[in-house]
């Protein structure tokens, strides 16, 4: 059963980049990616992004486009949040969460755009 | 980019009735893109729906997704308490606003 846990909050101040991590355990990594999902108090769930851990392609959402990566690290089977030039408006829970590919492998297939599981959430506050 | 609605915003039931959510997208889309999650507040989203209508892992058969084209919809046969939440719908990768069951 695939379990994923996700760093603890963080408090940044404007201008500053954070940094989250995501472990995922009990499954393979040719056939799962993650995607990160970012929800503002109230809202809700914003798509970021997401990362083939297979392979490590990358697809972005355009409102991020430019101020965010996702990387993993295979030796450690993390995968990496990065979002920079933060303001006010990136105060949020962040959530990592894994997805299946077509075809049954990430190798070669693409991730599917549902979330399943969630990581427990990171949040993150933006304040001067 | 597609834009999706929910309908209704809020819907008050009581448990033991049947509750339909509605999700409408303002350009046709394949039902393959087409999730729905509950979340309760203080926890991550939950999948109960994917493409469409099939349900996740570990889901009760009192939720069920239906629909086609720009319309589609959650039904939860017979609400229990650990029902009332918010369920968000979601197409490729965009949310909608929620609709919020409560108890009536």
């Amino acid at each position: 059963q695939v379990q994923i846990v996700q760093s603890g909050p963080e408090v940044k101040k404007p201008g500053a980049s954070v940094r989250i991590s995501c472990l995922a355990s009990g499954y393979n990594s040719i056939t799962y990616a993650i995607h990160w999902v970012r929800q503002a108090p109230g809202q809700r769930p914003e798509w970021m992004g997401w990362i083939n851990t297979a392979n490590g392609n990358t697809k972005y959402s355009q409102k991020f486009q430019g101020r965010v990566a996702i990387t993993r690290d295979t030796s450690t089977r993390t995968v990496y949040l990065e979002l920079m030039s933060l303001t006010s408006e990136d105060t949020a829970v962040y959530y990592c969460g894994g997805t299946r590919c077509s075809g049954g492998t990430c190798s070669s297939g693409v991730p599917y755009t549902w979330v399943d599981p969630w990581g427990q959430g990171s949040r993150v506050t933006v304040s001067s | 980019e597609s834009a999706l609605t929910q309908s209704p915003g809020t819907l008050s039931l009581s448990p033991g009735e049947r509750a339909t959510l509605s999700c409408t997208t303002s350009q046709p889309v394949s039902s393959n893109f087409l999730a729905w999650y509950q979340q309760k507040p203080g926890q991550s989203p939950r999948l109960l729906i994917y493409a469409g209508y099939s349900r996740a892992i570990g889901v009760p058969d009192r939720f069920s997704g239906s629909g086609s084209g720009t319309d589609f919809t959650l039904t939860i046969s017979r609400l229990e308490p650990e029902d009332f939440a918010m369920y968000y719908c979601q197409q490729h990768e965009t949310f909608g606003p929620g609709t919020q069951v409560d108890i009536k």
